[in-house]
C-alpha cells in the first residue's frame, strides 16, 4: 500500500511568511508523528497526535508552531512568521500503534518537506 | 530523558567488507526500544533493526545484526557483506516503552560503501 505522503516536498519562504504543511499518513494508522531535521542533524520531536488529539506537542520550539490533524488523518503542521532557524526538513511518521501486536509501533517515515526561509 | 550518542560522524569501508557503526545511550527506564534507521539520499527514513531492551538475544536482520550491551548502554550495529546500497545516513534511536511515544535520535553516521 501507499506509504507517508508529503506536500510540498520543497517550500522556498520568505522571513516572516506564514507557511503550511502536509501530511498524509498511512491509511489506518493510529497514530502520528512530527520531526524537524537540521542540516546534519539527526530528526528531533516536535509533536505527537494518537487519532485527533494532540498528546504532546513538547518539541514545539515556539508558539510559531502550531500542527493539527483535524479528522484524525491528514495532519498540518504551520509555522508562522517564519524565520531563518526554521530552515530544516519536517518529516512526518505515523504507526498503526495496536497495542495487541508485536511490530505495530514502529513508526514508517514520509520523504520530508524542506523548508528554505530566506 | 533519553540521550543517543553517535560518536562516528563519518565512515566509509569497501564493498563486501564487514562495517560496525557505535551506539551509546542513557536513559532512566528500565524497559525501552532501540532501533536503527537508514536515510538514504533520498530521505526516506527506513527502519533497519529494532531491539527491545529486555531481550538478551541481540537482533539480526539478514546482513545487519546488533551488538546490545545494556550495562554498558551500547547499541552499535554490525553490516556484514556491504553493499553500495547501504550508503547512508545512519541514525540510532530510542523510544520509551510505556511513557512518551517519541523517538529518541543520535546526530546520524554517514556511511560509504565504495566499489
Amino acid at each position: 500500500g501507499a506509504g507517508v505522503s508529503q506536500s510540498p516536498r520543497y517550500k522556498v519562504a520568505k522571513r516572516g511568511q506564514d507557511v503550511a504543511l502536509r501530511c498524509d499518513p498511512i491509511s489506518g494508522h493510529v497514530s502520528l508523528f512530527w520531526y524537524q531535521q537540521a542540516l546534519g542533524q539527526g530528526p528531533e520531536f516536535l509533536t505527537y497526535f494518537q487519532n485527533e488529539a494532540q498528546l504532546d506537542k513538547s518539541g514545539l520550539p515556539s508558539d510559531r508552531f502550531f500542527a493539527e490533524r483535524p479528522e484524525g488523518s491528514v495532519s498540518t503542521l504551520k509555522i508562522q512568521r517564519t524565520q531563518q532557524e526554521d530552515s530544516a526538513v519536517y518529516l512526518c511518521a505515523s504507526s498503526l500503534e495496536n497495542r495487541g501486536l508485536a511490530g505495530t509501533d514502529t513508526q514508517y517515515f514520509g520523504p520530508g518537506t524542506r523548508l528554505t526561509v530566506l | 530523558a533519553q540521550t543517543v550518542t553517535q560518536s562516528q560522524p563519518e565512515m566509509s569501508v569497501q564493498e563486501a567488507e564487514t562495517v560496525t557503526l557505535s551506539c551509546t545511550y542513557d536513559t532512566s527506564e528500565s524497559n525501552y526500544y532501540l532501533f536503527w534507521y537508514k536515510q538514504p539520499p533520498s530521505r526516506q527514513m527506513i527502519l533497519v533493526i529494532r531491539q527491545e531492551a529486555y531481550k538478551q538475544q541481540n537482533a539480526t536482520e539478514n546482513r545487519f545484526s546488533v551488538n546490545f550491551q545494556k550495562a554498558a548502554k551500547s547499541f552499535s550495529l554490525k553490516i556484514s557483506d556491504s553493499q553500495l546500497g547501504d550508503t547512508a545516513m545512519y541514525f540510532c534511536a530510542s523510544r520509551e516503552v510505556q511513557g512518551a511515544q517519541k523517538l529518541v535520535f543520535g546526530q546520524g553516521t554517514r556511511l560509504t560503501i565504495n566499489p
